[in-house]
């Protein structure tokens, strides 16, 4: 199986902060790479799919990279509706998984 | 509009079985893949299984994979997923999502969640 490691858990912002979060994955799984974000109570969103392309709707701050093993995400100049938990998943195979997710918290 | 609403919350006692459901509406249903995802309280995301709406065909994580079943009924454009032997360690949120036909199979549609609390 697949294991993700995401970094870092959490992560001390503020507004107008670049972001970025970066996801390893134990072998590699070409751009098969997805980015999530969750707020409190609130199912997850998905921002970014094949590692870099950004969903319709989603705002051009956010962006994605990488591929093979290590994989990162950015905000460019984030926003105070940004605050939220990311995660990345891959799904090069079967079981897919989800890195641990990243913390955002205003300093 | 495309979306998946899921059945309400459930309180199981330990030992229990669950079965939530998960209706899609707003798109051909035989086109996707549908998954279940869980999250307990504080925790993060994990995934479940697989179902695939018009065979039925399914994987599930080797972690449930003799506790889970996921079913689906096409007439009504709905997806089950049943848990049993319920233990405290299964409190959590359970999500249904879609996944789109591409390279990573992204899960673009979620459903609301359903909160499942077991306890005696």
């Amino acid at each position: 199986d697949v294991q993700v490691t995401q970094s870092p858990s959490s992560l001390s912002v503020s507004v107008g902060d670049r972001v970025t979060i970066t996801c390893q994955a134990s072998q590699g799984i070409k751009n098969y790479l997805n980015w999530y974000q969750q707020k409190p109570g609130k199912a997850p969103k998905l921002l970014i799919y094949d590692a870099s392309t950004l969903e319709t709707g989603v705002p051009s701050r956010f962006s994605g990279n990488g591929s093979g093993t290590h994989f990162s995400f950015t905000i460019s100049s984030l926003q105070p509706e940004d605050i939220a938990t990311y995660y990345c998943q891959q799904f090069d195979s079967l079981p897919c998984s989800f890195g641990q997710g990243t913390k955002l918290e205003i300093k | 509009q495309v979306q998946l609403v899921q059945s309400g919350a459930e309180v199981k006692k330990p030992g229990a079985s669950v079965k939530v459901s998960c209706k899609a509406s707003g798109y051909t249903f035989s086109s996707n893949y549908l998954h279940w995802v869980r999250q307990a309280p504080g925790q993060g995301l994990e995934w479940m299984g697989i179902i695939h709406p018009t065979g039925g065909n399914t994987d599930y994580a080797q972690k449930f994979h003799d506790r889970v079943t996921m079913t689906r009924d096409t007439s009504t454009s709905t997806v089950f997923m049943e848990l049993s032997s319920l233990r405290s360690e299964d409190t959590a949120m359970y999500y249904c999502a879609r996944s789109r036909p591409s390279g990573s199979e992204a899960f673009d549609i979620w459903g609301q969640g359903t909160m499942v609390t077991v306890s005696s």
